[in-house]
């Protein structure tokens, strides 16, 4: 079955940065784009980023663009969220997420990570 | 930016049909899906497209769309119907927006 595993988060002072990730299993990986999207406590669901299936097409939320990059590693069906100039705004829990289309963006998420949560504090 | 307005809080009774919205400017040119989240779990993906399920769905899941407004359609609401809905879709500027999600209490 699909599994979705995030690791990485953590406390983080303001302006400093993180790196974690999404180990994925139970389907070819390198099939299918990925996603980030997070979730504020008690708030809702905030799409962050995208990847292609073979990396080579990359979006961003404007929230994030120019401060986070999405990456992946087929070899090792993982995929990454590095995380810079971080702010208390981005306190959040991050989910990866499968896209539904097969060699092909959907936009539709039929799979998610049980989150990882990021808290930026000083 | 674009927005999709969900109302904050629905309620229906135990086994009667109840209908959540969705509605913006993008929905003109593309489906709303529609996510499941009950408390301290992830999202589960209930509605996408035109009107799919994934498998495992119960078929008293579905969609429809008219103009600027989704809509998510309980037939027959279970308890275990009780749940944040949110809806989302593509946007031209955004790439993809949420809505703000909809609490539907189950009485």
């Amino acid at each position: 079955q699909v599994q979705l595993v995030e690791s990485g988060g953590g406390v983080v002072q303001p302006g400093t940065s993180l790196r974690f990730s999404c180990a994925a299993s139970g389907f070819t990986f390198s099939n299918y784009g990925m996603h980030w999207v997070r979730q504020a406590p008690g708030k809702g669901l905030e799409w962050v980023a995208f990847v292609s299936y073979d990396g080579s097409s990359k979006y961003y939320a404007d929230s994030v663009k120019g401060r986070f990059t999405i990456s992946r590693d087929n070899s090792k069906n993982t995929l990454y969220l590095q995380m810079s100039s971080l702010r208390a705004e981005d306190t959040a829990l991050y989910y990866c997420a499968k896209d539904l289309g097969t060699l092909s963006s959907s936009w539709i998420f039929d799979y998610w990570g049980q989150g990882t949560l990021v808290t930026v504090s000083s | 930016s674009s927005e999709l307005t969900q109302d904050p809080a629905v309620s229906v009774a135990l086994g009667q049909t109840v209908r959540i919205t969705c509605q913006g400017d993008s929905l003109r040119n593309y489906y709303a899906n529609w996510y499941q989240q009950k408390p301290g779990q992830a999202p589960v993906l209930v509605i996408y497209g035109k009107n799919n399920r994934p498998s495992g769905i119960p078929d008293r899941f579905s969609g429809s769309s008219s103009g600027n407004t989704a809509s998510l359609t309980i037939t027959g609401a279970q308890a275990e119907d009780e749940a944040d809905y949110y809806c989302d879709s593509r946007d031209s500027s955004s790439i993809l927006v949420f809505g703000g999600g909809t609490k539907l209490t189950v009485l």
